[in-house]
């Protein structure tokens, strides 16, 4: 039982490529979640997952889509990253309104 | 403004001696309120999670304590030890619909040393 897991754990990029970060979880869950974390500042909700085949907007939305792939994947996209997007992203899941359970997290760099 | 504020924002003790981390919140409607530690370079881990009806829930050397009245609540370690060393995060939740919504703070810093 891994829990969440997150791939790439690292990864820079130049300004204006794209990437996608993926999470997958094996806890059957059923809403799944992606932040990010920056320096003095409380973890912000990009977007969340509520159920499969729905994906809703966070607090800080632009820049990114998702795609909740099945179940248990929900994988998070850059089309053209920003250094603003500089950060270390965490992916997270629950069962309905209990308790989140957070991956190991990527840390994203944007040159 | 974030809705979830802590004190002290960093903090630094030796080990066996006791500690208290504050949390004061504005969220509202308010679910429950967690304690994550969130060791350097890792996700965070849930430590306690109280409902409004709740005033206090230990983990074991953990104990937090919740008034939902002043909306404050406090993390306090007993006996610490060097692994203690992360930041703990208080976290206010809100149910919407089949999702909760998570409001973090900005977490204390705290640090055990010899």
């Amino acid at each position: 039982n891994a829990g969440v897991t997150q791939t790439p754990k690292f990864q820079v990029l130049k300004t204006g490529q794209s990437m996608t970060l993926q999470c997958a979880q094996d806890m059957n869950h059923n809403s799944m979640y992606w932040y990010r974390q920056d320096p003095g500042m409380g973890l912000r909700l990009i977007y969340y997952s509520a159920s499969e085949g729905t994906t809703d907007k966070g607090e800080v939305p632009n820049g990114y889509n998702v795609s909740r792939l099945n179940k248990r994947e929900f994988s998070l996209r850059l089309e053209s990253a920003a250094p603003s997007q500089t950060s270390v992203y965490f992916c997270a899941s629950s069962r309905q309104g209990n308790e989140q359970f957070f991956g190991p997290g990527t840390r994203l760099t944007v040159l | 403004k974030n809705q979830v504020e802590q004190s002290p924002q960093s903090l630094i003790i030796l080990e066996g001696k006791n500690c208290t981390l504050q949390c004061n919140y504005t969220v509202s409607p308010f679910s429950n309120l967690r304690w994550y530690k969130q060791d350097t370079g890792r996700g965070p881990v849930s430590l306690t999670i109280m409902t409004f009806s709740e005033n206090t829930k230990s983990n074991g050397r953990y104990t937090a304590t919740l008034d939902a009245d002043t909306k404050q609540s406090s993390l306090h370690i007993t006996a610490s030890q060097l692994s203690d060393s992360a930041s703990y995060i208080c976290v206010v939740s809100v149910i919407t619909g089949t999702a909760s919504k998570l409001t973090f703070g900005t977490g204390t810093r705290l640090q055990v040393t010899l």
